[in-house]
């Protein structure tokens, strides 16, 4: 049974700091990774998606990156703003039926201003 | 302009009750979801379905089940509420579902309150 985990779980930093954020999966026979991210009463909007056969994916400030051999995935932001505070949740979809996805505790970043 | 939208936005209700909460795509999606979120913040899977299957998780109480009345609806009915169903539920969407590597979109959730 697929299990994802998220390390921090919390992270506060200062505004313009470059952060990293973990994941890491125990099955390494997956579709895709996505990066999501969750304000406050919201619901979930999809920041990056990772083929399994691709290494990273960039999106403006975002990096992300997956290593599935080691069941790995970070997410990279560059100058880190007010406005990236949020819980950034990491989903990945096994190789089997429906699309599924299995998500992480996600980490609750902070930036501060 | 709305993507995926869901009704009522807060629930609560007395255990035992039989609630709906409804989900609407206009993304044009073949593909949806519900997810329950619990007090922890770790979202699971409840169900996927499009017009060919429904598939389940293993953990879910038949307590709950899906029922899709058209392709851009996928309305989540629970009967007799217990307290542990108390949770925010997502929807979500995609263009495809097994097979394909689409991104889901969620709706803003519903907060099910179980008194």
């Amino acid at each position: 049974k697929q299990e994802v985990t998220q390390i921090p779980a919390a992270l506060s930093v200062p505004e313009g700091e470059n952060l990293v954020l973990n994941c890491s999966f125990t099955d390494s026979a997956i579709y895709n990774l996505q990066w999501f991210r969750q304000d406050p009463g919201k619901g979930l909007t999809s920041l990056l998606l990772i083929q399994s056969s691709q290494r990273e994916q960039t999106s403006g400030r975002l990096n992300a990156s997956l290593d599935k051999s080691s069941g790995r995935s970070t997410l990279y932001i560059a100058a880190s703003q007010p406005g990236d505070s949020a819980t950034y949740l990491c989903a990945v979809r096994d190789n089997n039926a429906g699309n599924m996805l299995t998500f992480g505790g996600g980490t609750r970043l902070m930036v501060k201003p | 302009d709305t993507a995926v939208s869901q009704t009522p936005k807060y629930l609560v209700t007395q255990m035992g009750n039989d609630k709906s909460i409804k989900c609407e795509q206009n993304l044009g999606h073949d593909t949806m979801y519900w997810y329950k979120q619990d007090s922890k913040k770790f979202l699971k899977i409840m169900f996927s379905y499009n017009n060919k299957e429904l598939i389940i998780n293993e953990t879910v109480p038949n307590r709950f089940s899906p029922k899709s009345p058209d392709k851009a609806h996928l309305n989540l009915h629970i009967n007799s509420l217990e307290l542990g169903d108390s949770a925010v539920y997502f929807c979500a969407s995609s263009r495809h579902g097994s097979g394909f590597a689409d991104t889901q979109y969620f709706g803003p959730g519903t907060r099910l309150t179980v008194l």
